[in-house]
């Protein structure tokens, strides 16, 4: 079983420019979650995607973020314009809608610097 | 708001030594507990833990939980260099979504 992937794995850009992280999860997962961890703190909760629908983005910094999951399927996030406190590691995570536990399976990470 | 502290922040020792990892949190309508092992890329799940007293066991990793002191520890014993990594615990209240501590820093030298 093929894991959750990140696509890139890393993004240096100019502050003011947009950035599309994309998360494919393990196939069948309906639960999708993206965090984000800052140099030195620990991994923050950002959105929680079931399927297509936003389940809670309340982890959500401001609305120069918009995550999407069109179709259910993979997801992307965007951060237009990008400031320099959005440098982080950006992680993806699904998991089972049916499994009680819902344990998370996490993806490498996009490394995301803004300078 | 929930919180994870994790204890030490970093730990330096060689192989053959036996490490214990603490986290420590407060979280409303307690779920469950997990911890991560970092190496270079993915969290990668070790443990998820929730119910007191009973120890999960996994080769040299070992943990347990304590709901009344609201505590766990993560134990290695005859560390290897292959165990270094970051080691995060996260707790899971009524919404699933978990709270991550900074997470705890073994490098074991050969």
């Amino acid at each position: 079983e093929a894991g959750v992937t990140q696509f890139p794995s890393h993004s240096v850009i100019e502050k003011g420019q947009t950035v599309t992280l994309r998360c494919d999860p393990i196939s069948g997962h309906d639960n999708l979650y993206w965090y984000r961890r800052v140099m030195g703190k620990e991994i923050k909760f950002l959105l929680h995607f079931v399927k297509e629908s936003k389940q809670d983005e309340s982890g959500m910094p401001n609305n120069r973020f918009l995550a999407e999951r069109t179709g259910g399927t993979y997801s992307t996030l965007k951060v237009q314009p990008a400031e320099l406190e959005d440098s982080g590691v950006y992680f993806c995570a699904s998991s089972h809608l049916s499994d009680s536990r819902r344990e998370q399976y996490f993806g490498p990470g996009t490394r995301l610097t803004v300078t | 708001e929930d919180k994870v502290v994790q204890s030490p922040l970093s730990l330096v020792v060689h192989e053959g030594d036996t490490v214990t990892l603490n986290c420590s949190y407060e979280v409303t309508n307690f779920r469950s507990l997990l911890w991560y092992k970092q190496e270079k890329k993915a969290p990668t799940f070790l443990f998820m833990l929730t119910s007191s007293g009973i120890e999960k066991k996994s080769g040299r990793l070992s943990s347990i939980l304590d709901k009344k002191e609201l505590f766990s520890i993560l134990n290695i014993t005859a560390t290897q260099t292959g165990d270094s990594a970051v080691y995060l615990c996260a707790v899971s209240g009524g919404s699933y979504i978990p709270t991550f501590g900074r997470g705890t820093s073994l490098i074991v030298h050969p």
